[in-house]
């Protein structure tokens, strides 16, 4: 099956500095990637999609120049927080799709801003 | 850090009894929807989907029902497991083969031994 991976799979970092996070589909080439986020029992918010090639289409209250998205390669996507905060603690997720259009997930990244 | 908001219900159940857990969604024009499995820790999971022209589908030990009258979308698990303890999402997908999902409220099914 598809599998996606996310590396890493958790960080802590300092206020102020920034993080890059990592979402791969190993097997198969995913033109589009999302990313999502999930503050503890709540659900998962869609941040942005991204599609290889172009800029990420961010959704309403994601500060674009705060999440940094890049989707160079079709089985590559990264997520920069920068100048984190501790706001900015939560579990994100990223999630890819295959040219028919499903979408699979990725097993997330706890980020813990101190 | 936590925002304030919504915290997921809960659903505890006795191992062997089945358990219904139930989602309602508010998107009419939504085509496709899919159920998602999460334990701690982890990604979502999926476990079944099921198109809007349709109102049952069974899978093994879980069936999705829907109601598009009034936007309700059901999971039903039978015999229950202590491997089925996670969060159970439902989520929704527009119309056309490429649209983003959307994941509704959780709820924690917890069973007990």
């Amino acid at each position: 099956g598809a599998v996606v991976s996310q590396h890493p799979s958790w960080v802590i970092c300092k206020s102020g500095t920034s993080v890059k996070i990592e979402c791969r589909s190993l097997d198969f080439q995913a033109t589009t990637m999302f990313w999502y986020r999930q503050f503890p029992k709540q659900s998962l918010m869609l941040m942005a999609t991204s599609n290889e090639g172009s800029k990420a289409t961010y959704e309403q209250g994601v500060e674009k120049d705060k999440f940094l998205i890049n989707h160079a390669s079709l089985t590559l996507s990264t997520l920069t927080v920068t100048s984190a905060h501790p706001e900015d603690s939560s579990f994100y997720i990223c999630s890819a799709r295959d040219t028919h259009g499903e979408q699979y997930f990725g097993p997330g990244t706890r980020l813990t801003v101190t | 850090g936590e925002s304030v908001g919504l915290h997921l219900p809960t659903l505890s159940v006795q191992e062997g009894d089945n358990s219904i857990i139930n989602c309602a969604y508010s998107n009419s024009a939504s085509d496709y929807f899919i159920w998602y499995k999460q334990e701690s820790g982890k990604g979502p999971q999926f476990i079944i989907d099921i198109r809007s022209n349709m109102d049952k589908r069974q899978g093994q030990r879980v069936t999705v029902l829907l109601n598009k009258t009034v936007k309700h979308l059901s999971l039903q698990i039978a015999a229950t497991q202590p491997g089925d303890s996670a969060v159970y999402f439902c989520a929704e997908k527009g119309s056309g083969g490429y649209q983003k999902v959307t994941f509704g409220t959780g709820t924690k099914l917890q069973v007990i031994p």
